[in-house]
């Protein structure tokens, strides 16, 4: 069965450092996103990826986010200066393209400590 | 905006016990709805979904129906097994595409034999 797969599987950072979380979505999946848990609570969305462009974003997506695709199978998530609480799981998901009815098919995550 | 309400957890339960975990929703629109696992120390995985009103979803014992007039999508299962210990949320998704996947808190289940 197709995976979404996400590396590295655990990263450890120093605060003010910039991290890339890398993913490889299902190769026919159109939609990206990016979600993330804070230990012990909630899914939260981040931010989501149509045809090379952002098409929805989070509030907690600020302008230390970004997210790129950039060859055909890779999407990207970068941090540019790492907070103490921007440690958690993130999750990559990815959705086919009759998108209404399907449900999203998750990474394993990657799980951000910033110290 | 849309939002997911999930009974407070942690429920915790005997093996071959019924189990109930309750979830309704607000949506602008005619939501999918999802019910998603997490096992310890692994990602999300989807459970069963349902799209329209009246549909059950079903996977590995577990059911969900998609209630239009209470707004909900309680999921249950007649006989729980230790293995189903995990936290599960509850999610809905609107139909237009690409639309992002909007989560309930989270319940967590035990179960002890």
């Amino acid at each position: 069965e197709p995976e979404v797969t996400q590396t590295p599987s655990h990263q450890v950072t120093q605060m003010g450092q910039e991290v890339i979380l890398r993913c490889v979505p299902i190769s026919n999946h159109l939609y990206f996103y990016w979600y993330r848990q804070i230990l012990g609570q909630k899914v939260e969305f981040l931010v989501s990826f149509y045809n090379n462009e952002i098409s929805e974003k989070s509030e907690i997506f600020d302008d230390q986010f970004s997210v790129e695709r950039p060859d055909g199978s890779n999407f990207t998530l970068k941090i540019r200066s790492t907070k103490l609480e921007d440690s958690a799981m993130y999750f990559c998901a990815s959705r086919p393209p009759r998108t209404a009815l399907y449900g999203y098919t998750f990474g394993s995550g990657t799980r951000l400590t910033v110290v | 905006g849309d939002s997911v309400t999930q009974m407070e957890g942690p429920v915790t339960l005997s093996e071959e016990a019924f189990l109930t975990i309750n979830c309704t929703y607000t949506a602008t629109g005619y939501p999918s709805l999802f019910w998603y696992v997490q096992y310890p120390g692994e990602g999300l995985q989807l459970l069963l979904k349902a799209t329209k009103a009246d549909d059950k979803g079903s996977n590995k014992g577990f059911e969900a129906t998609y209630r239009k007039e209470t707004t909900s999508f309680h999921l249950e299962k007649g006989s729980v097994q230790v293995s189903d210990s995990a936290v599960y949320f509850c999610a809905l998704s609107e139909k237009q595409a690409g639309t992002a996947l909007i989560f309930g808190k989270g319940t967590t289940l035990s179960v002890s034999s």
